[in-house]
């Protein structure tokens, strides 16, 4: 199974500061024939099921605010948040769809500071 | 508008069983692969298993813990979603999530609470 491995695990931020979230596979999640990284994020909030921020690595969601953006290959994947809003505080998952089983990272609970 | 509706969940002694539903809504439902994903109370996201389509026999794939143990159908023509889940163990509860294969629509969740 492909191992995701988040960093760090929580992260306390500044309203309208960068938030950053680092996501590591254990084997590459890049499909060669379409030069695509089958690489997802995901936002949760308490008591909600987990929303869909990026896919491909870095395609946003329909509706998903301009200041999330996701970057990487291979490997080593980020999220960032360029401007920490109140209503980002959640917890973020990493996700590969490269091949099942489907695995995630544990987790990156971002708060405000 | 996509909606995923989950039921069935509940309290269940270990060694029961459960079946759980999910209805989709808004989208051929019969055209997607279907995956559940679960949750355990304050800890992270697991994939439990997926079903695939008609076109490719409904065949299914599960994750290791819940391999023989649980099953994964569906009836397209009710727009439905199944997990039946047997030989629960403590390890199993959690909030149970329908989700589209790709991950962009997801059910509510559906709590199942193995406890004696």
């Amino acid at each position: 199974d492909i191992v995701m491995t988040q960093s760090p695990d929580s992260l306390a931020v500044s309203l309208g500061e960068r938030a950053t979230i680092n996501c590591k596979s254990s084997q590459s999640v890049l499909y060669s024939p379409n030069n695509k990284n089958y690489l997802a994020w995901f936002q949760q909030r308490p008591g909600q099921p987990p929303k869909p921020l990026i896919y491909w690595a870095s395609k946003r969601e329909s509706g998903v605010p301009d200041r999330f953006s996701g970057s990487g290959s291979g490997t080593d994947f980020t999220l960032t948040i360029s401007s920490l809003q109140a209503e980002d505080v959640a917890v973020y998952y990493c996700q590969q769809y490269y091949e099942i089983p489907r695995t995630f990272g544990q987790g990156t609970k971002v708060e405000v500071k | 508008e996509v909606r995923l509706v989950d039921s069935g969940g509940g309290l269940v002694k270990p060694g029961g069983s459960l079946r759980l539903s999910c209805v989709g809504y808004g989208f051929t439902f019969s055209d997607a692969w279907m995956d559940w994903v679960r949750q355990a109370p304050g800890k992270g996201l697991e994939w439990v298993g997926r079903i695939y389509t008609k076109t490719e026999g409904k065949t299914t794939d599960y994750a290791a813990p819940v391999k023989n143990r649980f099953t994964i159908s569906r009836d397209d023509s009710k727009n439905t979603l199944y997990l039946q889940t047997n030989r629960l163990k403590i390890d199993d509860s959690a909030v149970y999530y329908c989700t589209t294969s790709e991950g962009r629509y997801w059910g509510q969740g559906t709590l199942v609470t193995v406890s004696s």
